[in-house]
């Protein structure tokens, strides 16, 4: 069956500290892969996406980037953090038009 | 523009009653509709996919409708309970590979 792993669950970081979140999925190939942020009490805004290793998609101009090394790996970075970066942000992937979602990772930026 | 819009925002109940939640899309030309569930500080957990060439998805106590020309999706739960308490979220999915959320409905089921 297929799964996806997301850490860490929570991270404090000080404003302009790197950021590094990565998502795996496992028991698939090629999968769509997406990050998204929700911000508190508000619905979840896309990020980036993507549907092969070094295709990225971004939705918003930001202070994050992504990356996918490998077929089933998502990485979602940044080199100096922002107050404004904090939030749940949730990694997907797509079967079939169906999405599935990890645990998300909680980021307070102080 | 795409939007999605949940109504309503928040919920309470008593256990055992039936309710209805509702979901509104702006653009017609969508591939499927997705209901999620979200407990506190967890990730989502997907309860109903529904074609857009699909009237309705069931699973247990939970019935999904869309109405693709009205833009209109709603999740009805029966004989609701205190572990239905979560957000419910509603997300579409566009030809683009662009899947847009609400922003949710946040649902209280009393004892």
């Amino acid at each position: 069956s297929q799964t996806i792993h997301q850490w860490p669950a929570t991270l404090v970081q000080p404003v302009g500290s790197p950021l590094s979140l990565e998502c795996t999925v496992e028991g698939t190939s090629n999968p769509n892969l997406y990050w998204y942020r929700q911000a508190a009490g508000r619905g979840l805004q896309l990020l980036f996406y993507s549907v092969g290793i070094g295709q990225i998609s971004s939705e918003v101009p930001q202070n994050l980037s992504a990356s996918r090394p490998q077929d089933r790996q998502f990485i979602l970075s940044s080199k100096k953090l922002l107050l404004s970066d904090s939030g749940f942000y949730l990694c997907a992937w797509m079967r079939h038009t169906e999405a599935f979602f990890g645990q998300g990772t909680r980021l307070t930026v102080v | 523009k795409q939007e999605v819009t949940q109504i309503p925002a928040a919920l309470s109940v008593p256990e055992g009653e039936n309710l209805v939640l509702n979901c509104s899309f702006t653009d017609s030309a969508i591939y499927n509709l997705q209901w999620f569930r979200q407990d506190p500080g967890k990730g989502l957990t997907s309860l109903l996919l529904i074609q857009s060439s699909q009237r309705e998805q069931t699973s247990g106590r939970l019935n999904a409708s869309l109405d693709k020309s009205s833009g209109r999706s709603t999740l009805y739960i029966a004989a609701s309970q205190p572990g239905d308490s979560a957000t419910y979220l509603c997300a579409v999915l566009y030809n683009n590979n662009d899947m847009r959320f609400g922003a949710g409905t946040r649902l209280t089921v009393k004892p």
